[in-house]
């Protein structure tokens, strides 16, 4: 079992809905990440969080709104979706973002396997 | 540009038929080299961080070695439960210290 929990597992939604993607980790870890995965795709990052703020958008748009309440915590907030956004998404956690020390592994959850309708 | 290649894309082995994935990258300074496992429909499993040319780790039939061109994962005597795809990434010497680029793995398939 990964020590890195993501809910709900699957997840059906129209264009028009409003749901949120849910993400813990009780490592202690003080990085989070929210990845896309496209079927036989790499992982394609999305949002870091370092420290509770956040520290990198990839330029993605803004129906998808990151939020990160507490050091355990990762929350994806969706609206008005695109068919072309169905995906498995991912979260990952890693000890000490600084630069300092890097090369931190990330750890993964198991994804929320999104369909948008 | 930063950039990984995995090769080859897919992999079929007979069990007990060792073999090697390989992992090349160019990037600005490597910072940490990493090996994932992927089950389908699951999230990617950590295997291994490799941090300089010359080293290995070995984890059950998996050894990992890195040169500073490229990185090699070779399995021995696979069984079944091997299957899965196996991802590489590279964290960059001089971008953000979370940046992983991932390659787009290989699917290992052993064949009972």
């Amino acid at each position: 079992d990964t020590e890195v929990t993501q809910t709900p597992k699957h997840l059906v939604m129209g264009m028009t809905n409003k749901k949120s993607l849910k993400c813990e980790q009780h490592m202690g870890h003080r990085a989070m990440y929210w990845y896309k995965q496209k079927a036989k795709k790499p992982p394609e990052l999305m949002f870091v969080y370092s420290y509770e703020k956040l520290s990198i958008n990839e330029s993605v748009p803004s129906r998808f709104s990151p939020e990160c309440p507490n050091s355990s915590l990762l929350n994806l907030h969706l609206h008005a979706l695109q068919p072309e956004d169905s995906a498995l998404y991912l979260c990952a956690s890693s000890q000490d973002p600084s630069r300092n020390t890097g090369n931190q592994p990330q750890h993964f959850g198991d994804g929320t396997r999104l369909s948008i309708l | 540009e930063d950039q990984v290649t995995q090769s080859p894309e897919a992999l079929r082995l007979q069990e007990g038929e060792s073999s090697s994935l390989n992992c090349s990258y160019t990037v600005s300074g490597l910072r940490g080299l990493f090996w994932y496992r992927q089950d389908p429909g699951k999230g990617p499993e950590f295997l291994f961080t490799l941090y300089s040319a010359g080293e290995e780790k070995e984890k059950e039939r998996l050894k990992a070695t890195l040169t500073k061109k490229e990185s090699f994962l070779h399995i021995t005597a696979p069984k079944p439960e091997d299957s899965a795809t196996y991802l590489c990434a590279v964290q960059p010497q001089f971008t953000g210290a979370n940046n992983l680029f991932f390659g787009t793995g290989t699917r290992l398939t052993v064949i009972p």
